[in-house]
């Protein structure tokens, strides 16, 4: 049972490049969530989604992308990168909370990025 | 957007003392409030999912209290020790889960 897994862990980006970091859970979990970690300000929500078809924005969605096309995977595209996108991203999920099961997340190791 | 506020932000805490933080929520469309542990160069872990007006959550040391009505939690850590130091987060789930900054917590030998 591998868990949550993020890929690649470190990435180095120009200005205006475009990429996919990689989310994929084993647990069978309906929702999964990106959040990018940045000094003093916690762990911000990106996008989400509570299952397989949908997905949704969070609190700071602009210049990202999502999918959710099978219930384990939820990348999470930067379709022109810019200094201010600069962070660590998480991936998380978790049981759906929609059931009243209010489920804790897991989390992935993180993606460490840097845009020049 | 929900607004989720922790406080203190920091706080330094002597060996061998007790403490406690605070969490605000939305009192309205509440599924459950979670806390979460978070070391330095790690992932953030799940201490408590706490769901019910009243709850009150313990492992080992560490505790929590939930007030639905009023919008608030409280953790407490008694008896600090250094491997305590952390970040603790807590997160407001309804159909999203919102974080807060984090109480960061100094343990001081």
């Amino acid at each position: 049972n591998a868990g949550v897994t993020q890929t690649p862990k470190f990435q180095v980006l120009k200005t205006g490049q475009s990429m996919t970091l990689q989310c994929a859970q084993d647990m069978n979990h309906e929702y999964m969530s990106w959040y990018r970690q940045d000094p003093g300000m916690g762990l911000r929500l990106i996008h989400y989604s509570v299952g397989a078809g949908i997905t949704d924005q969070g609190e700071v969605p602009n210049g990202y992308n999502v999918s959710r096309s099978t219930t384990e995977d939820f990348p999470l595209r930067l379709l022109s990168a810019a200094p201010s996108q600069t962070s660590v991203y998480f991936c998380a999920s978790s049981y759906s909370g929609l059931a009243g099961q209010g489920g804790e997340q897991f989390f992935g190791p993180g993606t460490r990025l840097t845009v020049l | 957007i929900l607004n989720v506020e922790q406080s203190p932000q920091s706080l330094h805490v002597q060996e061998g003392d007790s403490t406690n933080f605070t969490c605000s929520f939305p009192s309205s469309n509440f599924y459950a409030l979670h806390w979460y542990r978070w070391e330095t160069a790690k992932s953030p872990e799940a201490l408590f999912v706490m769901t019910l007006n009243g709850d009150e959550k313990k492992k080992g040391r560490i505790s929590a209290t939930l007030n639905t009505k009023e919008g608030y939690s409280y953790l407490y850590i008694k008896g600090s020790q250094p491997e305590d130091s952390a970040t603790y987060l807590c997160a407001f789930r309804d159909d999203k889960i919102i974080f807060g900054k984090g109480t960061r917590l100094h343990i001081l030998p």
